[in-house]
């Protein structure tokens, strides 16, 4: 199946600090992506629909000015959470729509943990 | 309201039998289906995906559409205790940007 990467895979920062996350899908293009968190033992929760130059569809409930989205390419999202505090540490997983088959596919990334102090 | 209704489980099965987990979807526009695997602390990987009625077969794992019914279900063959995941029935819906429904998971355990 298609690869989509995410960077970093774990990262610890101090409350306040700003952290970002990158998503790659690594062998297809992706005009869309999603972003999602996914809390100990609980479902995944999709965050908001990133689309390849234009502005993200958040959730709601979603802060956009907290969690700032960026889809500068076919092949890469960035998720920003800005000024991140202990209640924003979650597990943050992208997902990366494949159009390019005979049928829409999508492929999710590993994921990455964050802890803030 | 979209919804995507799995049974939670937990199911549990002996190692070699076949594992059955159903599905049901509430909108009949419903397109591309898709089965997830979810390890405990991993992120969802992708086992099989159907768009249309009947069967499809990938290895030990087989997925059943039936449109009509609204109804979608994964046979998993042989189970093995590596099989041992949270399986997540996911749907796009027609008109949809493409984000996937989720039903809230079942979880299987294979045992030895």
């Amino acid at each position: 199946g298609a690869v989509v990467s995410q960077h970093p895979s774990r990262v610890i920062c101090k409350s306040g600090t700003s952290v970002k996350i990158e998503c790659r899908s690594l062998d297809f293009q992706a005009t869309t992506m999603f972003w999602y968190r996914q809390f100990p033992k609980q479902s995944l929760m999709l965050m908001a629909t990133s689309n390849e130059g234009s502005k993200a569809t958040y959730e709601q409930g979603v802060e956009k000015d907290k969690f700032l989205i960026n889809h500068a390419s076919l092949t890469l999202s960035t998720l920003t959470v800005t000024s991140a505090h202990p209640e924003d540490s979650s597990f943050y997983i992208c997902s990366a729509r494949d159009m390019g088959g005979v049928q829409e596919t999508q492929y999710f990334g590993p994921g990455t943990r964050l802890l803030v102090l | 309201q979209k919804e995507v209704e799995q049974n939670s489980g937990p199911l549990s099965v002996p190692e070699g039998a076949i594992a059955s987990l159903n599905c049901t979807y509430s909108d009949r526009g419903s397109q591309s289906f898709f089965w997830y695997r979810q390890y405990s602390g991993k992120s969802p990987e992708l086992i099989m995906s159907i768009y249309s009625n009947g069967d499809k077969e990938d290895g030990r794992f087989t997925a059943q559409l039936n449109k009509a019914s609204q109804y979608v279900s994964l046979l998993i063959r042989d189970s093995q205790p590596s099989d041992s995941a949270t399986y997540l029935c996911a749907v796009i819906y027609g008109g949809s940007q493409g984000n996937l429904i989720f039903g809230k998971g079942t979880k299987l355990s294979v045992k030895p």
